[in-house]
């Protein structure tokens, strides 16, 4: 069973559009992080979220990027004018406690965002 | 920024040799993790070590964390079909994100 679900599994977008990808936790937690993985390459933080506020973020994670848990429950990602180079596997992954912050992360299926 | 270094890159191994591999970074961890991400899956966390010169295992899988802080390995013992995929080291230290490895691709052959 996931720990998380996302939706899509898999988006397909022409550059310069907008897309919100959606990560739904089984149940309340507090933090939540954003990863993606390029084809082939090793995962990368983007930002983690805290309380309905982002604590951190990464390099990659710039003004076309921003998060949002708008109702509660579901998590979002939006891109807000993709590039070909956006085009990767995002993750949305979730710690068990506050104790826990940046350890022991439970990672979402994944959803594949593919630029054109 | 943090890096890791993992290795080996990839591996061919026989059905139900035993399998090593490992991380090591410049800079001190305070956790280390490991994870196995299947083809187009997201990783699945399989062990988490925050002791230096902690050994923990699951099932057949034993990860240690090293006494400077600066590795970890990973063994895995007589390997099975399943064990097939991507092996990835993740580190943080305190309240940083977790800086994963490049990860080490194990094939298994029947």
């Amino acid at each position: 069973e996931p720990e998380v679900t996302q939706t899509p599994s898999h988006q397909v977008t022409q550059m310069g559009q907008e897309v919100i990808l959606h990560c739904v936790p089984i149940s309340n937690h507090l933090y939540f992080y954003w990863y993606r993985q390029i084809l082939g390459q090793k995962v990368e933080f983007l930002v983690s979220f805290y309380n309905n506020e982002i604590s951190e973020k990464s390099e990659i994670f710039d003004d076309q990027f921003s998060v949002e848990r708008p109702d509660g429950s579901n998590f979002t990602l939006k891109i807000r004018s993709t590039k070909l180079e956006d085009s990767a596997m995002y993750f949305c992954a979730r710690t068990l406690t506050p104790e826990n912050y940046y350890n022991e992360q439970f990672f979402g299926p994944g959803t594949r965002l593919t630029v054109l | 920024g943090q890096q890791l270094n993992q290795s080996p890159q990839s591996m061919f191994i026989q059905e139900g040799e035993d399998v090593s591999m490992n991380c090591t970074s410049s800079s001190i961890f305070n956790t280390w993790l490991w994870y196995k991400q299947d083809p187009g899956e997201g990783p699945v966390l399989l062990i988490a070590l925050y002791k230096a010169g902690e050994l923990t295992s699951n099932g057949r899988l034993t990860a240690q964390f090293g006494i400077t802080r600066k590795d970890s390995f990973l063994n895995i013992s007589a390997s099975i079909p399943s064990d097939v995929g991507i092996y990835f080291c993740a580190g943080a230290s305190g309240n940083t994100p977790l800086v994963f490895g490049k990860g080490t691709r194990l094939s298994v052959i029947a």
